[in-house]
């Protein structure tokens, strides 16, 4: 079945500094790809998705391309913010239509000042 | 627009003892879906509606677990008899239901089984 690995937190990094997630993803046919993000204390919110090969999702400075040729979709961010500091997950869709989200484990990012 | 809802927030309960959780979709979103989140893992689906109907309940641990979408709307989770492996978040969400609509998830229910 369809599953995603996502590299093992926690990570911590300093204020400013760049950072990498890791996502790779085993599907049949094209999956679509999102980032969710949860806050301490806080729902899943989604961060960015992407839904073709080559598609980059963006937000609030956070990027990730849907690389099919190598299956992944890793989260970058320029330069992290104490406020960044949550769980990350990766998360894929099925291709036909309205299938339920599969997630990865997540990984727990702290940032220090 | 309003968010998903839940309740209540924690649960605490002893084993062979029966929880129902609930959940509150946003308005107007067709799919709802129920999710297990144990500590330090990703969410896994346990079901999957669209408006009163079951679309997924193959991970649903059905001789124990249950749910239900009256008319569409909400929607109740039931645990009967609890057992120490069902301490978890429960997390519920909705979607308009179109293909790569996103999901939009409350803030769960943790449940703690002693």
């Amino acid at each position: 079945g369809d599953s995603v690995t996502q590299m093992e937190g926690p990570v911590t990094l300093s204020e400013e500094a760049f950072l990498t997630i890791n996502c790779t993803y085993t599907a049949t046919g094209y999956p679509s790809l999102f980032w969710y993000v949860q806050y301490p204390g806080e729902g899943l919110q989604l961060l960015l998705k992407a839904t073709k090969a080559d598609d980059k999702g963006s937000n609030k400075g956070f990027e990730a391309t849907y690389r099919k040729e190598t299956t992944s979709f890793h989260l970058e961010k320029g330069s992290v913010q104490v406020s960044d500091s949550a769980v990350y997950f990766c998360a894929l869709s099925g291709y036909a239509g309205n299938t339920p989200l599969v997630f990865g484990k997540g990984t727990r990012l702290s940032v220090i000042a | 627009e309003a968010g998903v809802a839940q309740s209540p927030r924690y649960k605490i309960i002893e084993k062979r003892q029966s929880v129902a959780f609930w959940c509150n979709p946003i308005s107007g979103h067709a799919t709802l879906y129920w999710y297990q989140q144990i500590l330090g893992q990703g969410p896994k689906l346990l079901i999957q509606f669209q408006n009163n109907g079951v679309v997924d309940d193959s991970q649903l641990p059905k001789d124990r677990f249950s749910a239900e979408r009256l008319k569409g709307v909400d929607s109740t989770l039931k645990i009967q008899p609890a057992k120490l492996e069902d301490s978890a978040v429960y997390l519920c969400a909705s979607s308009q239901g179109a293909q790569n609509s996103p999901l939009h998830f409350g803030n769960g229910t943790r449940l703690t089984v002693t």
